[in-house]
């Protein structure tokens, strides 16, 4: 069975402070894993996207690698901001899929305090 | 930009109520998608279509119907409005061929009492 795991499930971290959030999956066969970004009250907004051959891709602060051996994945927020709290949702898609379906983490809950 | 549109960003409706909800882009793109969200429970798929007039059910289609007369416009239907389809509605669509990134609308937070 397609499924997408993350943990923590909510983090609190002061502001400035780096954090990291993971990503397990056993989507097959895999295609691509995005990080999406959700505000309060908002939809997911792509942060970044790792195809099997991409180990690591940056995207301002934020830093995303991929062990496509283990399925693992994480996402690295460096110097975090107020604005960074938000769920972040890790969203898997499988080759075998032509209507683009994706399959989706529960999300990670991270409130930045000042 | 990709702009997806969703018709409210708020609704409130009696248990019974017939319930539209409306998804507009303008991207041209082929696939459209409606989740819903709930805590602890993530994004869920209801139903999704890859042409006009096309519809697949998606892993959870029960209590729902959808309509795709155009190509920029899918819309979520909820026959008869139940309490426990209160949740956050959101559209997404994307193009045709292979694992393309879905944009996603604003959402809509509908609340059945």
């Amino acid at each position: 069975k397609n499924q997408v795991e993350q943990s923590p499930q909510s983090l609190i971290i002061l502001e400035g402070k780096n954090c990291t959030l993971q990503c397990n999956y056993t989507v097959s066969p895999f295609s691509n894993l995005r990080w999406y970004k959700q505000d309060t009250g908002r939809g997911p907004v792509s942060l970044t996207i790792m195809t099997f051959s991409e180990n690591t891709k940056s995207n301002g602060r934020y830093t995303a690698t991929l062990d496509a051996d283990t399925k693992q994945s994480s996402l690295h927020i460096t110097a975090s901001q107020l604005s960074d709290s938000a769920s972040y949702i890790c969203v898997v898609s499988d080759r075998g899929s032509t209507l683009g379906r994706l399959y989706f983490g529960r999300g990670t809950q991270l409130t930045v305090w000042p | 930009d990709v702009k997806v549109t969703q018709s409210s960003r708020y609704l409130v409706k009696r248990t019974g109520e017939k319930v539209f909800l409306e998804c507009v882009q303008d991207m041209d793109h082929e696939n459209m998608f409606w989740y819903r969200q709930d805590p602890g429970l993530g994004l869920r798929l209801i139903y999704f279509s890859y042409d006009v007039k096309m519809k697949e059910k998606g892993d959870i289609p029960e209590g729902y119907s959808v309509s795709r007369e155009k190509k920029e416009r899918f819309s979520l239907i909820l026959e008869s409005a139940s309490t426990n389809q209160t949740s956050m509605y959101l559209c997404a669509s994307s193009f045709r061929q292979g694992a393309n990134e879905q944009y996603f609308g604003p959402g809509t937070r509908l609340t059945v009492t």
